[in-house]
Formats: C-alpha cells, sequence, structure tokens
C-alpha cells in the first residue's frame, strides 16, 4: 500500500524566495529516502538522499530533513529558482517492505512553481 | 556527466504487438532497474537486474515482461503482447551500488509507450 505521501501537490513560489516540500512515511523501519525532481518530458533527476541514522543533509542550494519522531522528511530549497520548477518525488527504498535497496517507492508528487 | 539514455522516446504499437523498450546505462554501473509512471500516477517499480539475472521483480512484472543484457552496454525491456493498461512511461535506472545511500538510482528520460 501507500508508504510515501506528499502534504501538497502544488506549490507556488517567488523567484529568490525559500520552498520547503514535504514528505509523510508510514514505515518507521524505513532507513534511506531519497528526493528526486522531474522536469516536464525528463526522467526522475537524483537530488539529494539520506539515511535515517541522520536528520539533516546539505548539498547544493538543497536541504533535506528528516523527522524520525513523526515520520516526515521534507526537501528546503534556497533561492529558488525558475529553473526549479519541476515536479519533485520523495521516495524510500524497497527494503523495509522485504524488497530490495534499488525498489524504490515513490510518493505522488508536488509540483513546484517558480514565479518570476 | 555520464548519463541513462533510452530509445525511442516513443512507441505507438497495437494491442497484442511486441514491443522491445531499449536503454544504455551508465557505462560503469552494475545494477539495472525499469520502473513506469502511467499518466498521472506514481513511479512504480518493475524489475531490477545484476549480474545477468533478475534479483526482483513486482507484481506488475508478470509473464509478458522480460528483460535482458544483451550486450555490454544495453538493456532491454520486452512486452510480448502489450495490453492497453501496458500505455505508460517507462523508466530505465542504473546504480552502482545496490541502490542505497551515496549510490542513487540515475534514471533516463523514458520511452512514452502508447498502446492502441
Amino acid at each position: 500500500g501507500e508508504s510515501v505521501g506528499l502534504h501538497l501537490p502544488t506549490l507556488s513560489v517567488q523567484e529568490g524566495d525559500n520552498s520547503i516540500i514535504n514528505c509523510a512515511y508510514s514505515n518507521s523501519a524505513s532507513d534511506y529516502f531519497i528526493w528526486y525532481k522531474q522536469e516536464s518530458g525528463k526522467g526522475p533527476q537524483f537530488i539529494i538522499d539520506i539515511r535515517s541514522n541522520m536528520d539533516k543533509r546539505q548539498g547544493q542550494r538543497v536541504t533535506v530533513l528528516l523527522n524520525k519522531t513523526v515520520k516526515h522528511l521534507s526537501l528546503q530549497i534556497a533561492a529558488t529558482q525558475p529553473g526549479d520548477s519541476a515536479v519533485y518525488f520523495c521516495a524510500e527504498n524497497g527494503r523495509s517492505y522485504g524488497g530490495s535497496q534499488g525498489n524504490l517507492i515513490f510518493g505522488k508528487g508536488t509540483k513546484l512553481s517558480v514565479k518570476p | 556527466e555520464p548519463e541513462v539514455t533510452q530509445t525511442p522516446s516513443h512507441q505507438v504499437t497495437q494491442m497484442g504487438q511486441e514491443v522491445i523498450l531499449r536503454c544504455v546505462p551508465i557505462s560503469n554501473h552494475l545494477y539495472f532497474y525499469w520502473y513506469r509512471q502511467i499518466l498521472g500516477q506514481k513511479v512504480e517499480f518493475l524489475v531490477s537486474f545484476y549480474n545477468n539475472e533478475i534479483s526482483e521483480k513486482s507484481e506488475i512484472f508478470d509473464d509478458q515482461f522480460s528483460v535482458e543484457r544483451p550486450d555490454g552496454s544495453n538493456f532491454t525491456l520486452k512486452i510480448r503482447s502489450t495490453k492497453l493498461e501496458d500505455s505508460a512511461m517507462y523508466f530505465c535506472a542504473s546504480s552502482l551500488g545496490q541502490g542505497g545511500y551515496n549510490s542513487p538510482l540515475h534514471f533516463g528520460n523514458g520511452t512514452r509507450l502508447t498502446v492502441t
């Protein structure tokens, strides 16, 4: 069944503002999470990943926060640019459901629109 | 930056016909995957492949589906007798390791399969 979901299907932000995309998961045994960006007509593009023994991980302009207490993770994008407009997916690996690490369970996605 | 390439970008076929979707994974990657995304729905895992054999497959991956690595560079998905409900975007992915932390899946841009 669905285990990874997104709070908001769409998010509209002004260029230069920070964006926060949220994701909830239900399996407390999940040990790995990953964020992908999907632009129109393209495949999912890896952004950043995090293990369950971490609370935070930073990349270039992006930060992922993991709150295991409430089973929630978020993707923060600093100084959002028009090129950030895309659908963002969180996913967890299927190992906690008896599958393999490469069996990613995706959420529905949040569409981020950046207004110039 | 190396990338996963897929051909064709769009395939139209009649119900009952066989189709082969082709992928060239990233050259030093060892794990290969197929996922699909029905329009408006989540990205779903189909199959993972390692060391010339299937390591995991989902319920979707029934006897109509098969995968093959015919040579050192290509990875194919065959649908033996297509059904209308096979219409979807099919994504190939590869990873260096098993798809966990610091070995994320890298996706191609997909093949849009339309079954009429």
